[in-house]
Formats: C-alpha cells, sequence, structure tokens
C-alpha cells in the first residue's frame, strides 16, 4: 500500500488549493478515505472523509470551504481547498479507512500566509 | 465530540527499558483504540489496533491493553529504533486523536 500527496505550497488568504492523493498497492475503490491535517506545532485533526460510494463528510472548521472527491479510474483522492485562512497551514496527510486508520501518505506542506 | 487525553507528552528513557504510553478517553469507546508509531520525515505507521490487536509486521515488543476509556501501548524492551512519536486515534465516533508523546533514549 502506497498513498503520495502532491499539490501543497504557499497561497495567500483566500485563495485556492488542489492536493491529490495518488493510491496503489490496493483496490482503491473499495476503501473510503479520509484527509486529515497538522497545524505547526499542533495535534492531528480529521478534515474530510469520503466513502467508497463517494459520500462525503466534513469538519465544521471546513465545511462549506473544502471538497473531498475521488477519481477511481485514476486511483486518486482529491481536496479542493477554497477560501484559505492562516489557520489552514498544515500538514494534509491522506489516509485509508480500515479499522480507523491503516495506512497514511507522508503529507504535504501547505502554507496560507500573504 | 470524544477527546482523547494521552500522556506523557515527552518520554526520555533507555534502552531496554519498558516504557508506557496512555490515552484516556472523555466516553466509552469500546476498544476502537489504534496506536501509531510516527519518525521524522516518515508517514504515521499503524501498530496497534482495536486497543490490543498487533498489526502484522510489528515487532512484539509493542502490545497495547485497555478498553472503555482507558488504554495504554507498552514497548516491553525499548529499542534504538523506537524512537518516534506515538498517537493514538479513537475511532468509535468519527476520528479524534490523542496529541502524542515524543519518545527519546536517554
Amino acid at each position: 500500500v502506497q498513498l503520495v500527496e502532491s499539490g501543497g505550497g504557499l497561497v495567500q488568504p483566500g485563495k485556492s488549493l488542489k492536493l491529490s492523493c495518488s493510491a496503489s498497492g490496493f483496490t482503491f475503490s473499495s476503501y473510503g478515505m479520509h484527509w486529515i491535517r497538522q497545524a505547526p506545532g499542533k495535534g492531528l485533526d480529521w478534515v474530510a472523509y469520503i466513502s467508497s460510494s463517494s459520500g462525503t463528510v466534513y469538519a465544521d472548521a471546513v465545511k462549506g470551504r473544502f471538497t473531498i472527491s475521488r477519481d477511481n479510474a485514476k486511483n486518486t483522492l482529491y481536496l479542493q481547498l477554497n477560501s484559505l485562512k492562516s489557520e489552514d497551514t498544515a500538514i494534509y496527510y491522506c489516509a485509508r479507512s480500515r479499522t480507523g486508520i491503516d495506512y497514511w501518505g507522508q503529507g504535504v506542506m501547505v502554507t496560507v500566509s500573504s | 465530540d470524544i477527546q482523547m487525553t494521552q500522556s506523557p507528552s515527552f518520554l526520555s528513557a533507555s534502552v531496554g527499558d519498558r516504557v508506557t504510553i496512555n490515552c484516556k478517553a472523555s466516553q466509552n469507546i469500546n476498544r476502537y483504540l489504534n496506536w501509531y508509531q510516527q519518525k521524522l520525515g516518515e508517514a504515521p505507521k499503524l501498530l496497534i489496533y482495536n486497543a490490543n490487536s498487533l498489526q502484522t509486521g510489528i515487532p512484539s515488543r509493542f502490545s497495547g491493553s485497555g478498553s472503555g476509556t482507558d488504554f495504554t501501548l507498552t514497548i516491553s524492551s525499548l529499542q534504538p529504533e523506537d524512537v518516534a512519536t506515538y498517537f493514538c486515534l479513537q475511532h468509535n465516533s468519527w476520528l479524534t486523536f490523542g496529541s502524542g508523546t515524543k519518545l527519546e533514549i536517554k
């Protein structure tokens, strides 16, 4: 199992960014997937979940601004980040949903700053 | 929301020592508690799932115990390669994480 995030970077407040998570080594379409983030010096926070049938759930802090999606043909998970705020600065991890979480990616840094 | 309180936040121990890390849930989470190890620059790795089940490939010196609200991760004989941050995750009701324990060798 391998999960590799990409798409992070420096972005101004109010702008948008799209993260990708490329999955391999398992049948991607059969698993729900999570995005989790960790702000500098802080703990881990769950961000969003998408089921194998593409049902979605969001944390209150990102509801209405972030969108999780998946392309099973490309074995790829996405997170669209809109209306970014400084408090969204964090390492973003994708993770596979099984008995909680069984596999994580290494994470991608998103920095929101002017 | 379920809150997870993890202790200690920092731990220094000698090679061969028995090490314990604790997580306390704000309400009953049955056995839906996982433990992870994260080394610097690496993805977190699942050690223990559902409180006491050892993930495939994880050395037997790692073990987990507890149910309800109180859980413990034990390393029976600390090895140099165990230097890492350890954290818990409750998955009884969505996901909530412990704050992490940074483990170093004395």
